[in-house]
């Protein structure tokens, strides 16, 4: 099975900052990658997903953004954090069964 | 694009109980249905799932049933223990879809002894 590696686990930063959150993946090769937002006590809202190196798709128009430089990597970024960017990221992986694999997360607060 | 909703938001039950949460979704081309245990401050992880050429199935205590006339879908977790306290997430994946996944609002499960 597939491993996601997220990083890293928490991360306290203050408005205006920038944002990178990385997550590799090992296990599969050419996997479908995911950046999923979870506010506190909701359900997960998917912001970027990638079929490919360079290829990236938004779900809703944001503050972040997301790329894939290697194919087991996904980073999600941000030039100038807002309050509203707190939350609990989750990277996810699919690669060839139905299955999709989750990383630990990252908790974000922006003060 | 796919919705689904999910129902309740928060489920109490007692000790050796049974627990069912009830899920809907909109686009007759999801052809997958799985279903997601997250535990406080932890990833989610897949508990159950099913495709659209199956109406049932178990494994162990869960269980999952779909109607894809009625575009509903449910989790039943039968003989329920402390452990199972969790937050549980059904989703849904269209075909085509690149295998994104819709998920519902989760449902807050609490056993008690």
């Amino acid at each position: 099975s597939q491993t996601i590696h997220q990083w890293p686990a928490t991360l306290v930063q203050p408005v205006g900052s920038p944002l990178s959150l990385e997550c590799t993946v090992e296990g599969t090769s050419n996997p479908n990658l995911y950046w999923y937002r979870q506010a506190a006590g909701r359900g997960l809202q998917l912001l970027f997903y990638s079929v490919g190196i360079g290829q990236i798709s938004s779900e809703v128009p944001q503050n972040l953004s997301a790329s894939r430089p290697q194919d087991r990597q996904f980073i999600l970024s941000s030039k100038k954090l807002l309050l509203s960017d707190s939350g609990f990221y989750l990277c996810a992986s699919k690669g060839y069964t139905d299955e999709a694999f989750f990383g630990q997360g990252t908790r974000l607060t922006v003060v | 694009g796919e919705n689904v909703e999910q129902h309740p938001s928060t489920l109490s039950v007692q000790e050796g109980d049974s627990a069912v949460i009830k899920c809907t979704y909109s686009d007759s081309a999801s052809n997958y249905f799985p279903w997601y245990k997250q535990e406080l401050g932890k990833r989610p992880q897949l508990i159950i799932d099913i495709r659209s050429n199956v109406g049932e199935k178990k494994d162990q205590r869960i269980a999952v049933t779909l109607n894809k006339t009625a575009k509903h879908f449910s989790l039943h977790i039968t003989e329920t223990q402390p452990e199972d306290s969790a937050v549980y997430f059904c989703a849904a994946r269209p075909t085509d879809s690149w295998g994104k996944l819709q998920f519902g609002a989760g449902t807050q499960v609490v056993v008690t002894p």
